[in-house]
This record gives C-alpha cells, structure tokens and sequence, in this order.
C-alpha cells in the first residue's frame, strides 16, 4: 500500500496563478483532510471530507477550493495564488466519517511557493 | 489562537537521556493525539488517549492526560539520535470532526 500521496512535490507559482494539489489514499478511508504548515506554526486546517460527496470548510479556507471526487482523491485548487498561500500542504485520512476520533495519516507533503 | 500550545518550543538533550513536552488546551476534548514530524516529511501518528483515560504507553512512550489541568505530556524514555524531530500534539474537539494541532517541540538528540 502506497497510503496517502501527494502531487506535486514542490511548486513554484507567480501570483494570479492558478493550480490544483491531487491527493489520493489507497487505505479505504473515509475522512480526508487538507492542512497547511507555516514556519513556527502547527498545522492548520484548510478543508475536509467527512465521506464521499460531502466538504466543510477548516479554520483557513479562504482561498482555497476542494473537490472530493471519489472516495480515494481529495483535490485543492487556489484559482488566484497569492504569496500569503507560500506553505507546506499535508493531505491526511482516516478511517471513520468521524475522522478526528481516530488516528491520521499524512501524506508527504507539497511545498508550494508564491512569487 | 491555536487550541493546544506545546512546551517546551525546542528541547536538546543527550542519548540514553528522558525527554518530557507538555501540550495544553483550552476547550473540552474528545481525545487528544501526538504526532511526530521528521524534517521536510509528514506527520506520523505516535498515540492517542481519549478523555476517559489518564495515561497510556507505547513501547518508550508515556503520555498523560489531565482534563481538569488541560493538558498533555508525552515523555520519551532513553532517547536516542534518531528520536530527533519535531512533536505535535493535536486535539479532536468535542462533538467535531476537527483535529486541531498546536506549534510543536522541536526535540533534538545528541549523539
């Protein structure tokens, strides 16, 4: 099992760009979850998926859509890059539609630069 | 302001020595979960104590969870270099689907 994955790697935008994070698990989960990480700072919740089909906005959203499209893939899109959105993006999953009662797990991350 | 704030904010320590991090929280908790992060990767799950339990342990791992305190503490016992890394602790919020994580303990062990 690969478990969660991330494409791309590193990115580098100019602002007004757009572009889209894909996330995928191969574990079945039902919960996945977008998080970025800022220098000094934990991570902060973007969006989630409680289950297939459904989305809620975390503590950070503005700027930012997401797509579950199936129960594997849980896609971000930032339709206008800005250089505040310069971070570090962690997929996660877990396995109940209550994902936050049970343990996560990350994908390996995004490393998204706004110029 | 973030829910759980980690303490210390580095720790440096030798081989072989304990190392303790406290986490506190502000709001009433489902469960509470340390993660540790190695540099540029992502998060690993270390353990979870719900809100009924008071301590729990996984091989060099002890956490401990006081709800009237509102706080955590994972202490590793007889660290060793490659413990070196970065742990967060995150709560799950009663009645929500969030997990909220503080800023970490940046612990490093010296050969």
């Amino acid at each position: 099992n690969a478990g969660v994955t991330q494409t791309p790697k590193f990115q580098v935008l100019k602002t007004g760009q757009s572009m889209t994070l894909q996330c995928a698990q191969d574990m079945n989960h039902n919960s996945m979850y977008w998080y970025r990480q800022d220098p000094g700072m934990g991570l902060r919740l973007i969006y989630y998926s409680a289950s297939e089909g459904t989305t809620d906005k975390g503590e950070v959203p503005n700027g930012y859509n997401v797509s579950r499209l199936n129960k594997r893939e849980f896609s971000l899109r930032l339709e206008s890059a800005a250089p505040s959105q310069t971070s570090v993006y962690f997929c996660a999953s877990s396995e109940a539609s209550q994902g936050a009662l049970y343990e996560q797990y990350f994908g390996p991350g995004t490393r998204l630069t706004v110029t | 302001s973030q829910q759980g704030e980690e303490d210390p904010q580095a720790l440096s320590i030798q081989e072989g020595e304990n190392a303790t991090m406290n986490c506190s929280y502000k709001t009433s908790i489902n469960n509470l979960q340390w993660y540790r992060q190695n540099s540029g990767r992502g998060l690993v799950h270390l353990i979870l104590i719900r809100s009924n339990e008071r301590e729990k342990h996984s091989g060099r791992l002890r956490v401990t969870l006081d709800t009237s305190k509102k706080s955590s503490s994972l202490l590793i016992t007889a660290s060793r270099a490659a413990d070196t890394a970065s742990y967060f602790c995150a709560t799950a919020l009663y009645n929500t689907d969030k997990l909220i994580f503080g800023t970490g303990t940046r612990l490093q062990v010296f050969p």
